[in-house]
Parts: C-alpha cells; sequence; structure tokens
C-alpha cells in the first residue's frame, strides 16, 4: 500500500532563516506530487506540484521554492523566511494524468517569529 | 475558469441531527467531484468521490453525496451526525484545464454539539 511521509511534524523558525520541508512516498512509482499551505482559517492553497524529476510547476510567486530530486521525494524550501510564510504545509500525491484523487501527509506546522 | 463555492463557512448541529454541507462549482464539463475530511492538526483524508456512474455516492462512514449536473452540485449529507463528525470538510474539483489539478472549496466547519 502507499504511505506519505513528511517532516518535521512541527517547526518553529525566526525571520530571516531558511526552511526545508521534506515529502516522501512509498508504494508508487512516477506519482504527481503537490505542495499546499492552509492558512488559519483558510483553505488550501497549492503552491507547487510536479509531474517528474526536475519538473516543477509553481502556481504562486511567492518566497518559497521547490525541488524533486527523486522520484518519490518532494522538497519545499525558502531561503529566508517571513512572517507570512507560517501555516500548515500539506504534501500530496496522485497518479497518472488525469486528476482522480490525490493522497494527503499528515502536514507540517510552521510558525514563523 | 472553474471555481468552487462551499455557501456555509460554519455548520453547528446538534448529535443525531441530519446535516448537509453544500457545495457548488462553475463549469458543467465533465468534471471529477471530491469531498475530504480534515481532523484537527492533520492532513486531509478523502471522504467520497464522483468519477462517472451512479450519481449517489456513499462513504464507509454514513456520509453520502449526490452529482447534480444541471445545478451544477454535489452537496454532503448524514442522516444523524455524532460528535467524531466534528471537522473540516472540503469540496473539490477536477480542473478542466490541468487534469493533474484539483480546485477547492475554502471549507466547512461542522461542529456537532452534544
Amino acid at each position: 500500500s502507499q504511505t506519505i511521509h513528511q517532516w518535521p511534524a512541527t517547526l518553529v523558525q525566526p525571520v530571516g532563516s531558511p526552511l526545508s520541508l521534506e515529502c516522501t512516498v512509498e508504494g508508487t512509482s512516477n506519482p504527481n506530487l503537490y505542495w499546499y499551505r492552509q492558512a488559519a482559517g483558510r483553505g488550501l492553497q497549492l503552491l507547487f506540484y510536479s509531474v517528474g524529476i526536475g519538473q516543477i510547476s509553481s502556481e504562486v510567486p511567492q518566497n518559497l521554492s521547490a525541488s524533486r530530486p527523486q522520484d518519490r521525494q518532494f522538497i519545499l524550501s525558502s531561503k529566508k523566511l517571513l512572517l507570512s510564510d507560517s501555516g500548515f504545509y500539506l504534501c500530496a500525491w496522485s497518479v497518472g494524468s488525469t486528476a482522480y484523487e490525490q493522497y494527503f501527509g499528515p502536514g507540517t506546522r510552521l510558525t514563523v517569529t | 475558469a472553474q471555481s468552487v463555492t462551499q455557501l456555509d463557512s460554519q455548520v453547528p448541529v446538534f448529535e443525531e441531527a441530519p446535516v448537509e454541507l453544500r457545495c457548488n462549482y462553475s463549469s458543467s464539463v465533465s468534471v471529477y467531484l471530491f469531498w475530504y475530511v480534515q481532523y484537527p492538526n492533520q492532513g486531509l483524508q478523502l471522504l467520497l468521490k464522483y468519477l462517472s456512474g451512479s450519481t449517489l455516492v456513499e462513504s464507509i462512514n454514513g456520509f453520502e453525496a449526490e452529482f447534480n449536473k444541471s445545478q451544477t452540485s454535489f452537496h454532503l449529507r448524514k442522516p444523524s451526525v455524532h460528535i467524531s463528525d466534528t471537522a473540516e470538510y472540503f469540496c473539490a474539483v477536477s480542473d478542466a484545464g490541468n487534469n493533474r489539478k484539483l480546485i477547492w472549496g475554502l471549507g466547512t466547519s461542522l461542529a456537532v454539539n452534544p
């Protein structure tokens, strides 16, 4: 069966510090991978998605970047965090070229102080 | 562009009462429809989906949703809710312009009170 991992679960970082969040998927090959952000009391905002190694689509211009160094690994990064980067970050995966269901990881709660 | 509207941001209800969470989408082209549930500080879990076939779909924990093409709706219902159903519920629709993406509603917070 497929499993998706995210770490860390929680993170408190000062403004201006770097960020690296990691997501890995097990039990499937060539998944589509997604990074979402969920601000307090608000819906899901798609940040990046990837259909293959090294292929990243950015949905929102911002302070963040994403990379996919391996088939089942997706990394979200920032060189300098802003207060507005605080939120709940969710990684998700799907398979195929049609938007059947996406499956979500447990999320990372990021607080920028 | 496709959009999803969840008409109620918060729905309070008493335990064992029926509930309906409303979802409307903007496009009449062929779509795939989903409901997800999110418990506090957790990721989203797929509750049920409509891809094709019967317009009434059911989940294992008593929720059901009906695809209504003429009204472009996919409302979620449960005849009798439990305290444990307290959560955030999200409606999502496939993006007709990019089949790998989903378009999300802003969510409905369901609060079940004793």
